[in-house]
């Protein structure tokens, strides 16, 4: 079966920061991977995604996640962040094939300081 | 907006009793996902259905089961609920049913068992 870890459950930055949010996964096989954001009373939405080619993969928003097959992990990345984007941010993953079952992290949660 | 849309908002029940969740996907989507999310499990896959028919079940009880009508619309029923089955439910639609689908979700229905 798959898992995911999100191994900072909450995180506090000052704008301009750097942001580094970690995500591992275990599956034997092949994966898509996924990074969806919540904003405080809104819906989940894709930031990006992974299913293959180039490992680093930039989204919206000035993000960025790169897939590291032997690390297993699929880390967000932005230079700097903004107050706009506090969210809980979640990392999820997909066996490549078959049917849609995703299985997503617990979730980080992300505020930033202006 | 993404166009997913979910009532009720809020719900708020006894022990024992069952409910109802409805969901609505975005015009032209065929697939229909349905996740709990609670502060101890994260969110979590429950079923798939994908033009009527289940796709995929990830860990959903037995007193729950879901359907898919013709209008594409779904229901998830909840029965003989427990205070554990408090959470967050969402909903999400896809196109179609593969994994390059970009799911979109709803804005959940908020479930209390009192």
């Amino acid at each position: 079966a798959q898992s995911v870890s999100q191994h900072n459950h909450h995180v506090i930055l000052s704008e301009a920061a750097s942001l580094e949010l970690g995500c591992n996964y275990s599956y034997g096989g092949t994966v898509n991977l996924f990074w969806y954001v919540q904003y405080p009373g809104q819906h989940l939405q894709l930031l990006l995604k992974y299913f293959s080619g180039d490992p680093l993969v930039k989204g919206i928003k000035g993000f960025e996640a790169e897939f590291i097959k032997s690390k297993f992990s699929f880390n967000l990345r932005k230079p700097s962040v903004q107050w706009s984007d506090t969210a809980e941010y979640f990392c999820a993953v997909n066996a490549s094939g078959g049917y849609q079952k995703v299985t997503f992290g617990i979730g980080t949660k992300l505020q930033v300081i202006p | 907006d993404s166009g997913v849309t979910q009532t009720p908002k809020h719900l708020i029940t006894a022990t024992g009793q069952r409910v109802t969740l409805r969901c609505s996907p975005r015009s032209g989507d065929l697939s229909v996902y349905w996740y709990q999310q609670s502060l101890d499990q994260g969110l979590q896959f429950l079923i798939h259905y994908y033009n009527g028919e289940e796709r995929a079940k990830g860990n959903i009880l037995e007193r729950f089961s879901a359907q898919q009508f013709p209008d594409l619309h779904s229901e998830l029923n909840l029965s003989s609920l427990e205070l554990g089955d408090s959470a967050l439910y969402f909903c999400a639609s896809s196109v179609e049913q593969g994994v390059a689908d970009t799911q979109y979700f709803g804005p959940g229905t908020r479930l209390t068992v009192l």
